[in-house]
């Protein structure tokens, strides 16, 4: 079966732009989570979303938001894009909260 | 406050040399704790889990309480073990985010 897609894998934004950016979890699977991946910080947790619900939020932002609809699909949204929000976003599916997590490839988001 | 700790960024084995890539975390309940792998331009994936304490690729983890460590250990590593390897903590409790350390990079050379 089809892994995680997140569209689009790259993209060039400039500072003070907003982006959204997609990720289609495996079939069935009804949980999807985001992190940041920096080389500085690392993985960062940012949300969870379990049946179009935000079940749990990491400490980032206002200016990051998310949100996923009926078909469990999920987009992210960050305003007012900064320089240091350069980084590759992943987003991870599962069938439930505390199942296993099937990555996504990634989203490579550069601010200029 | 919840932390993982892998102590090495970079870890170089010659092929069949036995490989301990370090894990330390800091959480005051029971969490799951994860090995995640992932290998050049492929996702980063699930290796294994303490709670299934079985071994993947030759792979093995034990926790241990004590000192607060999940450290995998690979008896005789092999050039395709090469990799970005990540430890990573799942909170008790209802939420699934995972906390994950900062990884090793395990090279295995010939």
């Amino acid at each position: 079966k089809a892994g995680v897609t997140q569209t689009p894998r790259y993209l060039i934004k400039t500072r003070g732009q907003q982006v959204t950016l997609s990720c289609s979890p495996i079939s069935g699977h009804r949980s999807v989570s985001w992190y940041q991946q920096t080389p500085g910080q690392g993985l960062q947790f940012l949300f969870e979303y379990f049946s179009e619900t935000q079940r749990n939020k990491g400490n980032f932002p206002g200016r990051f938001s998310g949100r996923q609809f009926s078909n469990s699909r999920s987009e992210m949204n960050v305003s007012t894009l900064e320089l240091g929000d350069s980084a590759l976003y992943l987003c991870a599916s599962s069938l439930a909260v505390k199942t296993e997590a099937f990555f996504g490839q990634g989203t490579r988001l550069t601010v200029v | 406050a919840q932390r993982v700790t892998q102590p090495e960024k970079l870890l170089s084995v010659f092929k069949g040399a036995p490989v301990e890539l370090k894990c330390n975390y800091s959480y005051s309940g029971s969490p799951e704790l994860f090995w995640y792998v992932q290998y050049s331009r492929q996702r980063l994936q699930l290796l294994l889990r303490h709670i299934s304490r079985e071994s993947i690729k030759g792979f093995t983890a034990d926790l241990n309480k004590g000192e607060t460590s999940f450290h995998l250990k690979k008896p005789f590593a092999q050039e395709e073990d090469s990799a970005m390897y990540y430890c990573a903590l799942r909170p008790a409790g209802s939420q699934g985010n995972l906390i994950f350390g900062k990884g090793t990079k395990l090279s295995v050379k010939p």
